[in-house]
């Protein structure tokens, strides 16, 4: 099983300011990675995919990046609505497996 | 519009099965793939496994193998999830979602259905 393994636990940041969050694998999956946004109540919402390709709808300030190992989502200017937890997701291989997740709050 | 329109709250003592039912609509139910993901209390997500509506071709994460069945019901574009031998652990949010291709991202997602285990 491939283990995904998300940092910071928390990340705390001022509306405005930029996030970056990681996520890394055990090993490579090459670009198969997806980042999902869930607020609470809320079920998980597809971000990137493919690593770096911005799911329909998604707005310019979310960016992903890397490939094989290490992996990046990056939002340029935290906007409210944009705090929540953030989970990377492989798809290389069975079983699908995420990340424990980053928590994105409010500074 | 695609959606996935999950059944209501279970609650159930240990030892129990829970089954539990995704109905999607605005596409083509063979087409894609439907999975199951739980997600505890305050916890994390973790993939349970997958239905391939076409042939009803399954696959499980390991820690679920024995105890989960995932079907598919093409005369209702429905599909379920049933989970055996409750335990306390598995008090959580059970989510589907679906896939273009077997191992994909996962987009979009139903709302949840909370099963709560207890005696």
């Amino acid at each position: 099983e491939i283990v995904m393994t998300q940092s910071p636990d928390i990340l705390s940041v001022s509306p405005g300011e930029r996030a970056t969050l990681s996520c890394r694998a055990s090993q490579s999956v090459s670009i198969n990675l997806a980042w999902y946004q869930q607020k609470p109540g809320q079920a998980p919402r597809l971000l990137v995919y493919t690593a770096s390709t911005r799911a329909s709808g998604i707005p310019a300030r979310f960016s992903g990046s890397g490939s094989g190992t290490e992996f990046t989502l990056t939002i340029s200017s935290l906007q409210s609505e944009d705090f929540a937890v953030y989970y990377c997701q492989q798809y290389t291989n069975w079983p699908l497996t995420f990340g424990g997740g980053t928590k994105v709050e409010i500074k | 519009e695609v959606q996935l329109v999950q059944s209501g709250a279970e609650v159930k003592k240990p030892g129990a099965t829970v089954k539990i039912s995704c109905k999607v609509s605005g596409y083509i139910f063979t087409d894609y793939y439907i999975h199951w993901v739980q997600q505890a209390p305050g916890k994390g997500l973790e993939w349970m496994g997958l239905v391939d509506p076409e042939d009803g071709e399954t696959t499980y994460a390991a820690k679920f193998q024995g105890r989960v069945t995932i079907t598919a019901d093409t005369s209702t574009d429905t599909a379920y999830m049933e989970l055996s031998s409750l335990r306390s652990e598995d008090t959580a949010l059970y989510y589907c979602a679906i896939t273009t291709v077997g191992a994909g991202r996962l987009d979009p997602w139903g709302r949840g259905t909370l099963v709560s285990v207890s005696s």
